[in-house]
């Protein structure tokens, strides 16, 4: 049982780069969140789903999107990389809102 | 702005002494959750508190929900080197439909022997 599972671990961009973070679960948990992670500011929410077919946005979703076409999977992707997107980056599932989350194991991206 | 504060933001003991950090809600929480972060790790689930002024214990951790389901706190007796991490609360609110967790900045714990 991988649980949640991140690729890649790490990454280097130019700006202006697009990327896509990937992200799987194969728990069958309906909601799947990405937050990055800076040095003295906690956990921050990017964008969230509450199932397939459903986003919303967290609290800096600036220069993000994401979509969820299956229950399993929760892409985020970085439209026009900027260095202030250097940091780590955590996905995490849960079987619903407001219960335990799983995290992946994370990416570290720099952007130069 | 910061929804769930935690204090203090860091905390350095030496091995043996007491470890106590605090999270506090602007807004009634539904359930707190508890995280640890390994240094360079992920963080890891530790526990939920569900009821009002309800108290867990892990081993030598305690945590506890506050009467308003407002406050929790984690308090770690007599800390280890493998207690060095960086220690997150989390909730969502009461009543909200969708459930999104609100996390604390952390408390980033040091031991040293």
């Amino acid at each position: 049982n991988a649980g949640v599972t991140q690729t890649p671990k790490f990454q280097v961009l130019k700006t202006g780069q697009s990327m896509t973070l990937q992200c799987a679960q194969d728990m069958n948990h309906e909601y799947m969140s990405w937050y990055r992670q800076d040095p003295g500011m906690g956990l921050r929410l990017i964008h969230y789903s509450v199932g397939a077919g459903i986003t919303d946005q967290g609290e800096v979703p600036n220069g993000y999107n994401v979509s969820r076409s299956t229950t399993e999977d929760f892409p985020l992707r970085l439209l026009s990389a900027a260095p202030s997107q250097t940091s780590v980056y955590f996905c995490a599932s849960s079987r619903g809102g407001g219960t335990e989350a799983f995290f992946g194991q994370g990416t570290r991206l720099t952007v130069v | 702005g910061q929804q769930v504060m935690q204090i203090p933001q860091y905390q350095h003991v030496q091995e043996g002494e007491d470890f106590t950090t605090y999270c506090n809600s602007s807004t009634t929480l539904s359930n707190i959750q508890w995280y640890k972060q390994r240094p360079g790790g992920h963080p890891v689930f530790l526990i939920q508190l569900v009821k009002s002024g309800e108290v867990k214990k892990q081993k030598r951790l305690t945590f506890q929900f506050g009467e308003a389901k407002k406050n929790s706190s984690l308090h770690i007796t007599a800390t280890q080197t493998t207690d060095v991490g960086t220690y997150f609360c989390a909730g969502p609110w009461r009543g909200s439909t969708l459930g999104r967790l609100y996390f604390g900045r952390g408390t980033q714990l040091t031991v040293w022997p």
